[in-house]
């Protein structure tokens, strides 16, 4: 199994620009999750699906940020406008029936 | 609402030295408990974990019991070594299919 793969690895960008992150979950599982982790806020959950349903997208900070997962094996998260605020690293997970997550090594988004 | 809480780290350590980090929990239910490791660069990996009281989850040497007594689950290793040196995130889940609530993170640093 690859595991949870996403991607970019790593995205500069310019404020204001559409950012667009991408995560395959791990086949099987029935739960993805979006987690952004910053030095001064720590693990912040953005949003998470259950079975491609969005159950509570909370943590989304504002309308700027959007997320689908249009099938099992596919979810995006989109930052439009980006601003330089949004720089983190943004983490995907999935899982079934909870027992323990799986994470993808996530993306390290720049806003310059 | 749930809520974990982790002592604050950094935690510094000479190899072979005992280890013990404290995490504590607040939830209505009867929680599932993680204890996640993240090295730099990586995303989180599940560590250990205990799905009711009394459980002991352990891995790699470490170990950590599920208090409900106390509402702890402290994480222990009897001998550090430098390749142990990351963050530890302790979590809970309440239930099958929500998101896991994460601590702020521990950091470790082993010398040798």
């Amino acid at each position: 199994d690859a595991g949870v793969i996403q991607s970019p690895r790593h995205e500069v960008t310019e404020m204001g620009q559409e950012v667009t992150l991408r995560c395959k979950p791990i086949s099987g599982h029935n739960s993805l999750f979006w987690y952004r982790q910053t030095m001064m806020r720590g693990l912040e959950l953005l949003i998470y699906f259950n079975n491609n349903v969005p159950i509570d997208d909370s943590g989304m900070p504002e309308d700027r940020f959007s997320a689908k997962m249009p099938n099992a094996s596919f979810s995006t998260l989109k930052i439009q406008p980006s601003e330089p605020r949004d720089s983190a690293v943004y983490f995907c997970a999935s899982s079934r029936d909870n027992y323990g997550y799986t994470f993808g090594s996530g993306t390290r988004l720049t806003v310059v | 609402g749930d809520s974990v809480t982790q002592m604050e780290g950094p935690v510094t350590l000479s190899e072979e030295a005992f280890l013990t980090i404290n995490c504590t929990y607040t939830a209505t239910g009867y929680p599932s408990l993680f204890w996640y490791v993240q090295y730099p660069g990586e995303g989180l990996q599940l560590l250990l974990k205990a799905t009711k009281a009394d459980d002991k989850g352990s891995n790699k040497g470490f170990e950590a019991t599920y208090r409900k007594e106390t509402t702890s689950f402290h994480l222990e290793k009897g001998s550090v070594q430098v390749s142990d040196s990351a963050v530890y995130f302790c979590a809970l889940s309440d239930q099958a299919g929500t998101a896991l609530i994460f601590g702020k993170g521990t950091t470790l640093s082993v010398s040798s």
